[in-house]
């Protein structure tokens, strides 16, 4: 079965620091991987996605998440938190791509980064 | 921009009401989704959606049914409201695989409509 482990249910981080939100997944098959962002009382926005390719993929806002396939991790990370970054993140898996009822998302539960000034 | 509209953002109802929650979304999606959102579970899937009056469960369905009626427009119905179903409710749609030659996957969400049930 897919599955998606955040470790963390929170993660603090001082402005201009480095950040790091940890995700590991579990997939039968090649896993698609996909990192989304909530900010409060809002839906989720997608923020970047690994398919295939280069291992370090960048995304929106900043961010970028490094594939690591022999620890099936896709940790995201940000050179330079900034208070507005503060907001909840969400990891996803599939391992098809290509519809039906395989190819939908697995979450994982979320970890909420806060960043103070 | 791809736009997926969820008719209400807040709702109280009592228990027992049937409650409906409507999501339109803009750009000629096939798929479309509901999940709930709750503290420490993150998001689980509740019905999808591959096309028209086309449905399938997802982890939880229980207590809930989906209509898709036209493309655009997925609904929600709890045909019954109980206290347990108080929670985040998010519309989401995707073209999920191969669209113009490129990959794609991601899903766009709507605002998320919070259901109270007293």
């Amino acid at each position: 079965a897919q599955s998606v482990a955040q470790p963390e249910d929170q993660v603090n981080v001082a402005e201009g620091n480095p950040l790091t939100v940890k995700c590991t997944y579990s997939v039968s098959g090649n896993p698609y991987l996909f990192w989304y962002v909530q900010y409060p009382n809002r839906g989720l926005q997608f923020l970047l996605k690994y398919i295939t390719g280069d291992n370090l993929v960048k995304g929106s806002y900043g961010f970028e998440a490094e594939f690591n396939k022999s620890q099936t991790s896709f940790h995201l990370k940000k050179p330079s938190a900034l208070v507005s970054d503060s907001a909840l993140y969400f990891c996803a898996v599939t391992s098809h791509l290509y519809g039906g009822s395989q190819g939908n998302l697995i979450f994982g539960k979320g970890t909420k980064l806060s960043v103070k000034p | 921009d791809v736009k997926v509209t969820q008719s209400s953002r807040y709702l109280v109802k009592r228990t027992g009401e049937k409650v409906f929650l409507e999501c339109v979304q803009d750009m000629d999606h096939e798929n479309m989704f509901w999940y709930r959102q709750d503290p420490g579970l993150g998001l689980r899937l509740i019905y999808f959606s591959y096309d028209v009056k086309m449905k399938e469960k997802g982890d939880i369905p229980e207590g809930y049914s989906v209509s898709r009626e036209k493309k655009e427009r997925f609904s929600l119905i709890l045909e019954s409201a109980s206290t347990n179903q108080t929670s985040m409710y998010l519309c989401a749609s995707s073209y999920l695989g191969l669209a113009g030659g490129l990959v794609t996957g991601e899903l766009f969400f709507g605002e998320g409509s919070r259901l109270t049930v007293l």
